[in-house]
């Protein structure tokens, strides 16, 4: 079955950075784009960005531009994504999920990791 | 970007209730949003697709609708385990944008 499993808690300082993981199996890694979603307080959610593991194209929420890379280690199907100088406001879960023309949007997700920004 | 305007932003429900929840787009973006259900401490779970679809496993009292630019989800006869949050989710466009999203609390 589909799962895409990832990293675990942060805890990071302010103006540090931090790299996530989200593991992907169960399905084709190249077939499907990965997307990254950001939820603050709890409830809204934000599109960060996605990448395409089969070549490495990106398309990011202008808002997150400099703030979030993106990368894929397809030999162990994994997806990367790095936040950089962190500020309080970077502090919430983010997920993972997958994307497929023209059905499989956001079908499967991560279970999240929790990014907690304080020094 | 295309706001997606959801409402009510709370909602207090009996069991047995039809519930409804819309999101308005600030644009066309035709047949591409999905809603999606959220427990405390959980991912996203998605209910429907394109706008009118099932998501596999979902509950046939879950319904997806569509009138021009509103996008409604219903919940016919509300059971506990629907007691959640729902989000609605553009993607005809990027950057792919979410509603504000909608708590259902049980009175």
């Amino acid at each position: 079955q589909v799962k895409l499993l990832q990293s675990g808690a942060a805890l990071v300082k302010p103006g540090a950075s931090v790299k996530m993981s989200c593991k992907a199996s169960g399905y084709t890694f190249t077939d499907y784009w990965v997307s990254w979603v950001k939820q603050s307080h709890g409830k809204s959610l934000e599109w960060i960005g996605e990448i395409y593991p089969n070549s490495g194209a990106t398309n990011f929420n202008e808002k997150f531009k400099g703030k979030a890379t993106l990368t894929v280690d397809k030999s162990t199907s994994t997806a990367y994504m790095e936040l950089s100088r962190l500020t309080s406001e970077d502090s919430a879960i983010y997920y993972c999920t997958r994307v497929l023309w023209p059905t499989d949007y956001f079908d499967y997700w991560g279970q999240g990791v929790m990014v907690t920004v304080s020094s | 970007d295309i706001q997606m305007t959801q409402s009510p932003s709370s909602m207090s429900v009996s069991l047995g209730d039809t519930v409804t929840i819309t999101c308005r787009a600030s644009q066309d973006v035709g047949i591409y949003v999905n809603w999606f259900q959220q427990k405390p401490g959980k991912s996203p779970r998605r209910m429907i697709y394109r706008a009118t679809n099932l998501a596999d496993g979902v509950p046939s009292r879950f319904s997806g609708s569509r009138s021009g630019s509103d996008y409604s989800l219903t919940i016919s006869s509300l059971e506990s385990e629907d007691v959640a949050d729902y989000h609605c989710l553009q993607y005809d466009e990027y950057p792919y944008t979410f509603g504000a999203g909608t708590k259902l609390e049980l009175k």
